[in-house]
């Protein structure tokens, strides 16, 4: 079982510029949830998919977007990056109870 | 508001000693937490979780303790080891919401 894989490990983009996010859930698996980690701080949650709908939505701008396909995975996509969005954004999956995580995309917008 | 702090950021043990690890949580409607173990450059690895119609669950060599009277979460890992070295998050999410709600962690530094 492959587990939670996110895609790609590292990125690095200019301000102003979009980008996309890519996780992949562990097998059996249908909800999907983004969250992201500036340095030295928690996970924060970015918004939950389950049935290619978002099912709820943390405190982050529209430029923040996401996308469930019917395989179950998921994308995040960013739009007008800030140098704030620097970070490590994780993919979290779950079926019922317990969220499995990803490696993590670490993204830096300079 | 919610909010899930933790009472130490570093925690420094020696081998083979028991740590525990706290953290305090303000949402009273919060009926699951979580621990989450986080080593450099990788995701948070879950260890344990508990409902809140338990107070203490038990797992290989971690247990969770829950009082929901004072909103108090603890994490004891007992006779930790060099590779307990991590970052630990306590979670929480509200009964019908799906987001989980995280803390800023503590630093479990393990001595050989």
């Amino acid at each position: 079982d492959a587990g939670v894989t996110q895609s790609p490990t590292h990125l690095i983009k200019t301000r102003g510029q979009q980008v996309t996010l890519r996780c992949s859930p562990k097998s059996g698996h249908d909800t999907v949830s983004w969250y992201q980690q500036a340095l030295g701080q928690g996970p924060q949650f970015i918004f939950q998919y389950y049935e290619e709908e978002e099912r709820q939505r943390g405190n982050f701008p529209d430029r923040f977007s996401g996308h469930q396909f019917p395989n179950y995975s998921s994308e995040l996509n960013v739009n007008a990056l800030l140098l704030g969005d620097s970070a490590l954004y994780l993919c979290a999956s779950s079926l019922v109870g317990e969220a499995f995580f990803g490696q993590g995309t670490r993204l830096t917008v300079v | 508001g919610e909010s899930v702090g933790l009472h130490l950021p570093t925690l420094s043990v020696q081998e083979g000693d028991n740590s525990i690890i706290n953290c305090a949580y303000s949402n009273s409607a919060s009926d699951y937490f979580i621990w989450y173990k986080q080593e450099s450059g990788k995701g948070p690895q879950f260890i344990i979780d508990i409902r809140s119609n338990m107070d203490k669950r038990q797992g290989q060599r971690v247990t969770v303790l829950l009082n929901k009277t004072v909103k108090h979460l603890s994490l004891q890992i007992a006779a930790t080891q060099p590779g307990d070295s991590a970052v630990y998050f306590c979670a929480e999410r509200e009964t019908g919401f799906q987001k989980l709600v995280f803390g800023t962690g503590t630093r479990l530094l393990v001595s050989p």
